[in-house]
């Protein structure tokens, strides 16, 4: 079936980097768009970025564009966030998703001092 | 970007009645590409309906999704004890994403 795994995540200093990786199995990784989405302790869910499927277009919410960057490897059937410069209300569980597919547990990445 | 409103915040009901929850598009949503999802505290989001009416594998039929355009409802038929949770819409017709505010269901 399906299944999304979410990994990454940390306690890291505002200011400082994180790197989140997805690993995807059971859909067609290679053809399928994907995304990223969090959710801040006690909040809605927030969509964080876009890859389309072969890495030629993406897309940033404003509140993360010129920090972090999405990529994927087809090779690996893998999906990455690279956040950068990472601020206290970037705290959050990371979930990865496709469309119309179940999500994965989501990774929880805290920016604390 | 399409902003998405959920109706009521907050449905107080008692097990075995029926909930109706709705969801607003600020603009017509791409190909009726509007999904529901139910979230219990500490667990991930779970999908319940894709493409506004579709049921995801293993969900029960309890739970149906309607409506077209800039109008969907999700309804559960008669509520399971299980079935006390906040639910948000979601609309992935275009890239960029939008949710919903989310609408908690709780035990009169």
């Amino acid at each position: 079936q399906v299944q999304l795994v979410e990994s990454g995540g940390g306690v890291v200093q505002p200011g400082r980097s994180l790197r989140l990786s997805c690993a995807a199995s059971g859909l067609a990784f290679s053809s399928s768009a994907m995304h990223w989405v969090r959710q801040a302790p006690g909040k809605g869910l927030e969509w964080v970025a876009f890859i389309s499927y072969d890495g030629s277009n993406k897309a940033y919410a404003d509140s993360v564009r010129g920090r972090f960057s999405i990529s994927r490897d087809n090779s690996k059937n893998t999906l990455y966030l690279q956040m950068n410069s990472l601020r206290a209300e970037d705290t959050a569980l990371y979930y990865c998703a496709s469309p119309a597919i179940p999500w994965g547990q989501g990774t929880l990445a805290t920016v604390s001092s | 970007e399409n902003v998405l409103t959920q109706s009521p915040g907050t449905l107080s009901l008692s097990p075995g009645e029926r909930a109706t929850l709705s969801c607003r598009a600020r603009q017509s949503v791409n190909n009726n590409y509007l999904a529901w999802f139910q979230q219990k505290p500490g667990q991930a989001p779970r999908l319940l309906i894709y493409g506004a009416s579709s049921r995801a594998t293993g969900i029960p039929d309890r739970f149906s999704g309607s409506g077209s355009g800039t109008d969907f409802t999700l309804t559960i038929s008669r509520l399971e004890p299980e079935d006390f949770a906040v639910y948000y819409c979601q609309q992935y017709g275009t890239a960029l994403w939008t949710f919903g505010q989310g609408t908690k269901v709780e035990i009169k």
